[in-house]
């Protein structure tokens, strides 16, 4: 069965610093990964996805993302953090030809000011 | 272009008791999700629909919980009879087909109470 993994419940940066979101996942076949962040009281919003071609994939608001097949990981990126950044963010796999995602357990990304 | 809509944003009921949530998905998408998220925990997929015909309900607690989409557009699920651990948000969310774009797009989502 897919499944994904968040090993960090909770990632902090200072502002302006770069930052980096694990992910890693567990699939039968090739994978459709995905990140969604999630704000305070809001529906979570789609960022990015891979699905195939370049394993480097960039999104929303300046994030990106690095497929890397051997690690089996899917790591979410930004050069410089802001402080508006500071969400819960999920990572997410596809179940098969569908839109069936599964979602990772989340992490909470805090920037300081 | 508006977002997709649910109702109530917040429901507080005793055990055993019934709820209904509403969703309206974005205009045009033909697929519809409800996901339930405990707190701590990722969203986990309840049912999903493709126009008004059901795709998976696999996770669906189907002893208690319910979902229908009869005209293919709005949505409602209901849980009878509520336990304890049903307390979640209930999120619902939109795309616009099954292939794996994985873009859907979600409601602010119900968050539901069982006491």
């Amino acid at each position: 069965a897919q499944s994904v993994a968040q090993p960090e419940d909770q990632v902090n940066v200072a502002e302006g610093n770069p930052l980096t979101v694990k992910c890693t996942y567990s699939v039968s076949g090739n994978p459709y990964l995905f990140w969604y962040v999630q704000y305070p009281n809001r529906g979570l919003q789609f960022l990015l996805k891979y699905i195939t071609g370049d394993n480097l994939v960039k999104g929303s608001y300046g994030f990106e993302a690095e497929f890397n097949k051997s690690q089996t990981s899917f790591h979410l990126k930004k050069p410089s953090a802001l402080v508006s950044d500071s969400a819960l963010y999920f990572c997410a796999v596809s179940e098969g030809a569908t839109n069936k995602l599964i979602f990772g357990t989340g992490t909470l990304l805090a920037v300081q000011p | 272009e508006a977002g997709v809509a649910q109702s109530p944003r917040y429901k507080i009921i005793e055990k055993r008791q019934s709820v209904a949530f509403w969703c309206n998905p974005i205009s045009g998408h033909a697929t519809l999700y409800w996901y339930q998220q405990i707190l701590g925990q990722g969203p986990k997929l309840l049912i999903q629909f493709q126009n008004n015909g059901v795709v998976d309900d696999s996770q669906l607690p189907k002893d208690r919980f319910s979902a229908e989409r009869l005209k293919g557009v709005d949505s409602t699920l209901k849980i009878q009879p509520a336990k304890l651990e049903d307390s979640a948000v209930y999120l619902c969310a939109s795309s616009t087909s099954l292939a794996p774009s994985g873009e859907l797009f979600f409601g602010e989502g119900s968050r539901l109470t069982v006491l």
